[in-house]
């Protein structure tokens, strides 16, 4: 059973393309994430969501828009792709409770990979 | 906003010697820590944590510490192995919605 999965694994397209990335977890958490993790292995936040609801948006262009349809799914889809967007984009999950966090669980990530 | 400082961003150990991951945060309400391990081309898992009420946890090889006056805390890792290299993160989180993670250490231990 996979906690974070998210697909695909890997993709590589061509710059001005349109992609999307699926985050689904089965872990029952009220909080997910997307992190942009580059080739200095940088891990990034981009976007975090609660109860299907945007919280964070962390000055991403907004080519990239993400989309929450119910608290277990967050999907990222990107415009106009750049090759500056190349990097592991790993989708992510945790608990809050009030003021507590926990830990996050990580998908598995997606290379992205433009030319 | 919160920023988390680490150090060093390289670390290199003979096997059996003990490792230590630094890092600073900034914003004094952040209240939880947790340390991520990546191994090549896998996903960060979390290796242990420790939140603001409490100094110090340890869990078989992996200590951490935590000092709130000085926003410090650090990683320690006794008896290293081979299987320990992989690439360390700090975060920290106030009890929001975003873990800032720090920029990572890439962890080398020789047999």
């Amino acid at each position: 059973d996979t906690a974070v999965s998210q697909t695909p694994k890997y993709l590589v397209t061509q710059m001005g393309n349109d992609k999307s990335i699926k985050c689904e977890q089965n872990l029952g958490h009220d909080t997910m994430y997307w992190y942009k993790q580059d080739s200095k292995k940088f891990l990034k936040i981009m976007f975090s969501y609660n109860n299907k609801e945007l919280i964070i948006n962390e000055t991403v262009p907004n080519r990239f828009s993400p989309k929450s349809p119910d608290k277990a799914h967050l999907n990222l889809h990107i415009n106009s792709l750049e090759l500056g967007d190349s990097a592991v984009y790993f989708c992510a999950s945790s608990h809050n409770s009030g003021q507590m966090n926990t830990e996050a669980f990580f998908g598995q990530g997606t290379r992205l990979t433009v030319v | 906003g919160e920023n988390v400082e680490q150090h060093p961003s390289t670390l290199s150990v003979q096997e059996g010697d003990s490792a230590v991951i630094k890092c600073t945060y900034s914003d004094s309400a952040s209240n939880y820590f947790p340390w991520y391990k990546q191994e090549l081309g896998k996903r960060p898992q979390l290796i242990i944590d420790i939140r603001s009420n409490v100094g110090e946890k340890k869990d078989q090889r992996i200590a951490v510490t935590l000092n709130k006056t000085a926003k410090h805390f650090s990683l320690h890792i006794t008896e290293t192995q081979p299987e320990d290299s992989a690439v360390y993160f700090c975060a920290a989180n106030t009890g929001g919605f975003k873990t800032i993670f720090g920029a990572g250490t890439r962890l080398f231990v020789k047999a």
